[in-house]
């Protein structure tokens, strides 16, 4: 067990509506990342926070936003949602700010109707 | 800015025969490239890295700078091979974030 835990498992939402991901990492970890996989564009990087301060950003939408609290778990903000955000949604995290090794959460599926 | 192309999504291979999954990548720096893979059901984890150099359950990885690659190999599949594979890239050049290939199903038949 990779000590990434994330919830919840699955989530089935409607379209417009809000959701928040949670994701808490590894004991001693302070980087977290977040990552959307969906079956046309494989594994993308969303965001990464690191000591509850964001540290790197790749394709993540304004509609979705993150953050980092001081226990240094992370939540991901998906706002009026729409089908095409359907997707597994993975945290990772990391010990410093270099994300060469990460270790990953099992994910939340996320489907939107 | 950084890409990182798994030409095959599914490779399908008979236990025993060698097996290479390719990768190759686009990248302006030094780069750092990274094996994941995910089994059934189990979260995707490290597998390898290119400057470890090293063997982990059989399989290798060489990085190429001149036909810029990074292809796994494993000289005989096992069954227990048969997982979902990403080539991986870290650069710091947009933050220290890795850039993920779509993956590569492998199916080791018996």
């Amino acid at each position: 067990d990779s000590g990434v835990t994330q919830t919840p498992k699955h989530l089935i939402t409607a379209t417009g509506q809000r959701v928040t991901l949670r994701c808490s990492p590894r004991s001693g970890d302070l980087s977290v990342y977040w990552y959307q996989q969906s079956l046309d564009q494989g594994l993308q990087f969303l965001i990464q926070y690191y000591n509850g301060e964001e540290r790197a950003k790749g394709n993540i939408l304004e509609r979705f936003s993150a953050q980092q609290f001081p226990d240094l778990h992370s939540e991901l903000n998906l706002s009026s949602l729409e089908l095409g955000d359907s997707a597994l949604y993975f945290c990772a995290s990391s010990m410093g700010t270099g994300g060469r090794i990460q270790y990953f959460g099992a994910g939340t599926r996320l489907s939107v109707l | 800015a950084q890409r990182v192309t798994q030409p095959e999504k599914l490779l399908s291979v008979f236990k025993g025969a060698p097996v290479e999954l390719k990768c190759n990548y686009s990248y302006s720096g030094s780069p750092e490239l990274f094996w994941y893979v995910q089994y059934s059901r189990q979260r995707l984890q490290l597998l390898l890295r290119h400057i470890s150099r090293e063997s982990i359950k059989g399989f290798t990885a060489d990085l190429n700078k001149g036909e810029t690659s990074f292809h796994l190999k494993k000289p005989f599949a096992q069954e227990e091979d048969s997982a979902m594979y990403y080539c991986a890239l870290f650069s710091y050049n947009a933050g220290n974030m890795l850039t993920f290939g779509g993956g590569t199903r492998l199916m080791v038949k018996p």
